[in-house]
């Protein structure tokens, strides 16, 4: 089973429309989690910390449910520059050189 | 503020030629560096990472290696690139944030090897 796992996508959108995409982790002492954009050819990005509280940035929503190991990222209004891959990334603890483990990424395509 | 450079921006190789990547942080001191591939289509593996001048762990064997010269400095070489070894190439660095470390990532290497 893979640490980290991402539905790969693609998920192909209309603009204005609202995406989800969920990630699964394995490892239960897990402490962190992100979510991360990256563009075609380019370095991920940070997006968003996520938050066992929930969090929102805009149009960006991320939850966790530690209890079923359970991440997501809520995208609303999507627009044409959203479209990337989002990875979903878990920190495993702090000690170790704090080591993320990416997932391999969703592919997101906005349309009009 | 930070920033983090990687040079070149692309590279191509010849099969069996050395390979040297440098990346440098600024604004910070002591970070966490990490060394990543991604080959096309392909999740991001780590391949190295140091806590400090000179300490180096690397995550999978291969014949690709990493120094620490400087606080600020982390390079990646090869001896003898292989085929295999083409890649887009990111390094990173960690920042303390509350109680959690986000990680950030420079611009990236891409690399063919022919």
């Amino acid at each position: 089973r893979k640490e980290v796992e991402q539905d790969p996508g693609p998920f192909n959108v209309p603009e204005g429309a609202t995406v989800a995409f969920n990630c699964t982790y394995s490892n239960s002492a897990s402490q962190s989690f992100f979510w991360y954009r990256q563009d075609c050819r380019k370095e991920p990005k940070l997006l968003m910390s996520v938050y066992s509280s929930g969090n929102e940035d805009g149009r960006f929503t991320a939850q966790l449910n530690r209890a079923s190991q359970y991440i997501s990222l809520l995208i609303r209004d999507s627009k044409l520059s959203d479209s990337a891959t989002y990875l979903c990334v878990v920190l495993l603890g702090t000690g170790g050189g704090n080591k993320l483990t990416f997932g391999t990424g969703t592919q997101l395509k906005v349309e009009l | 503020s930070q920033t983090i450079h990687q040079w070149p921006a692309t590279l191509v190789q010849p099969v069996g030629s050395p390979l040297s990547l440098e990346c440098t942080v600024e604004g910070t001191s002591n970070p966490n560096l990490y060394w990543y591939r991604q080959a096309a289509g392909r999740g991001l593996q780590l391949l190295f990472y140091s806590v400090g001048i000179g300490q180096i762990s690397s995550e999978v064997p291969q014949n690709l290696s990493a120094s620490r010269p400087q606080d600020r400095q982390f390079i990646l070489s090869s001896k003898k690139l292989l085929l295999s070894d083409s890649g887009f190439y990111l390094c990173a660095w960690t920042r303390l944030a509350g109680e959690s470390y986000e990680q950030y990532f420079g611009p990236g290497t891409r690399l063919t090897v022919t």
